[in-house]
């Protein structure tokens, strides 16, 4: 059984309007990241948690929050989408700083 | 802040073949450095790590290790069109209170029956 999952898989959002993307995993781990994938850009990083009520920011978070409201749970929100925010968003889980990453299946985002 | 690169962007090999990617980093304290395979529409996927100058060898991989010259290379002996997929190369900045993983552009692997 997936121990990360996200939903929902796939998403049609008008600008500005308000997007939540939602990740639970059953992994156990302390961390947990939110990515977005672009051709051309790889993974970069949106948001990261290491403990339940704490998020930081990660290297693209302009346009984005987070929130852990448990160790199994973490979400990506999007006050006021825009037609940039036009990706696939992975969230992923890890045990420990150097740790394997495991991630989800994604979901596709567009914005229009 | 961390700059991972790869190469090539594209790699197509026969089937039995060996395939050869790499990646460069820009900070030679990084941590831990993994290889992750990516098939269309899924997720990233562990598929070896490396810690140590060297290398390390599981099953029909091979990773290279040179800190001093801020390269990783990835071997893939006996390719199958099974192994065609994205591969990713990821490395952990050395810092006390943060687990930012950076994430190299990918190498898009096709190995041809």
């Amino acid at each position: 059984e997936a121990a990360v999952t996200q939903s929902p898989r796939s998403k049609v959002a008008v600008t500005g309007g308000k997007v939540t993307l939602s990740c639970h995993q059953t992994n156990n781990h302390d961390y947990m990241y939110w990515y977005r994938q672009d051709t051309g850009h790889g993974l970069r990083l949106i948001h990261y948690s290491y403990v339940a009520d704490s998020t930081e920011k990660g290297d693209i978070p302009d346009g984005y929050k987070a929130s852990r409201p448990s160790q199994e749970n973490f979400s990506l929100i999007l006050e006021l989408a825009s037609l940039s925010q036009t990706a696939v968003y992975f969230c992923a889980s890890s045990p420990g700083q150097g740790a394997e990453q495991f991630f989800g299946p994604g979901t596709r985002l567009t914005v229009l | 802040q961390e700059k991972v690169q790869q190469s090539p962007e594209s790699l197509i090999v026969p089937e039995g073949a060996m395939s050869s990617l790499n990646c460069t980093f820009s900070n030679s304290a990084s941590q831990s450095i993994w290889w992750y395979q990516q098939h269309p529409g899924k997720g990233p996927e562990a598929l070896i790590s490396i810690f140590s100058n060297g290398n390390k060898k599981e099953g029909r991989l091979t990773v290279y290790l040179n800190r001093a010259s801020l390269h990783v290379s990835l071997h893939i002996r006996d390719s199958q069109p099974s192994d065609s997929a994205v591969y990713l190369c990821a490395v952990s900045p050395i810092s006390s209170n943060t687990n930012k993983v950076v994430f190299g552009t990918g190498t898009r692997l096709q190995v041809l029956p």
